[in-house]
């Protein structure tokens, strides 16, 4: 069955420092894969997707991700994290093609000054 | 453009009772979708609607029920609430294809007591 795990549960991390979240899948084809963050008190916002084509993928706030089939992973990267960027962010496959789609169980980020 | 609308935000329920949770989306989508978040397990999906007039079970279906009232609403229902269903209730819609990103309603903190 097609999952996605997210293997930190918590990371903190210094305002300027660089960030990465780790995410890695269990899928038998291509999959389609997603970030999404949850601010504290808000919805869940997409960061970006991966469908197929180039590998490192540009997302919005200065996020991207690179897909790895060798290692299935689709980490998420970010070179300078400002202190709005604490959030739970969420790792997620789609798991058919009505749609549905498998979160994995999140990565909670703590921004420091 | 209210993009995806539930109610109530917030609700807190006895053992036994039943209650329904309103989802209005107005984008024209075709899917609609009904999840629940639970600290460390991420989003799971309870039921899905790929389009007007259809509804399937996810992931997390056992002691709930749900209406696709026509193509804005998407009701999720508990007919009689336990503790194990205190959660963040989202729903969420999407045009329905695949490329098609999922747009998330504010959420619904339910307590069960």
């Amino acid at each position: 069955a097609q999952s996605v795990t997210q293997p930190d549960i918590h990371i903190t991390v210094s305002e300027g420092a660089s960030l990465e979240l780790r995410c890695n899948y269990s899928y038998g084809a291509t999959p389609y894969l997603f970030w999404y963050v949850q601010s504290p008190g808000q919805g869940l916002q997409l960061l970006l997707k991966y469908f197929s084509g180039d590998t490192l993928v540009q997302g919005i706030k200065g996020f991207e991700a690179e897909f790895k089939r060798s290692q299935s992973s689709f980490n998420l990267r970010k070179p300078s994290v400002h202190w709005s960027d604490a959030a739970e962010y969420f790792c997620v496959i789609l798991t058919d093609s009505w749609g549905k789609l498998q979160f994995g169980a999140g990565t909670q980020v703590v921004v420091t000054p | 453009n209210a993009g995806v609308t539930q109610t109530p935000k917030f609700q807190v329920l006895k053992t036994g009772q039943s209650m329904t949770l309103q989802c209005a989306q107005d984008m024209n989508h075709n899917s609609m979708y009904w999840y629940r978040q639970d600290p460390g397990m991420g989003l799971r999906l309870i039921y899905y609607s790929a389009s007007e007039g259809t509804t399937d079970k996810g992931e997390v279906p056992n002691g709930y029920n749900v209406s696709r009232l026509n193509k804005r609403e998407f009701s999720l229902r508990l007919e009689s609430a336990a503790p194990s269903q205190t959660s963040v209730y989202f729903c969420a819609s999407r045009q329905g294809s695949t490329n098609e990103k999922l747009f998330f309603g504010s959420g619904t903190q339910l307590s069960v007591l």
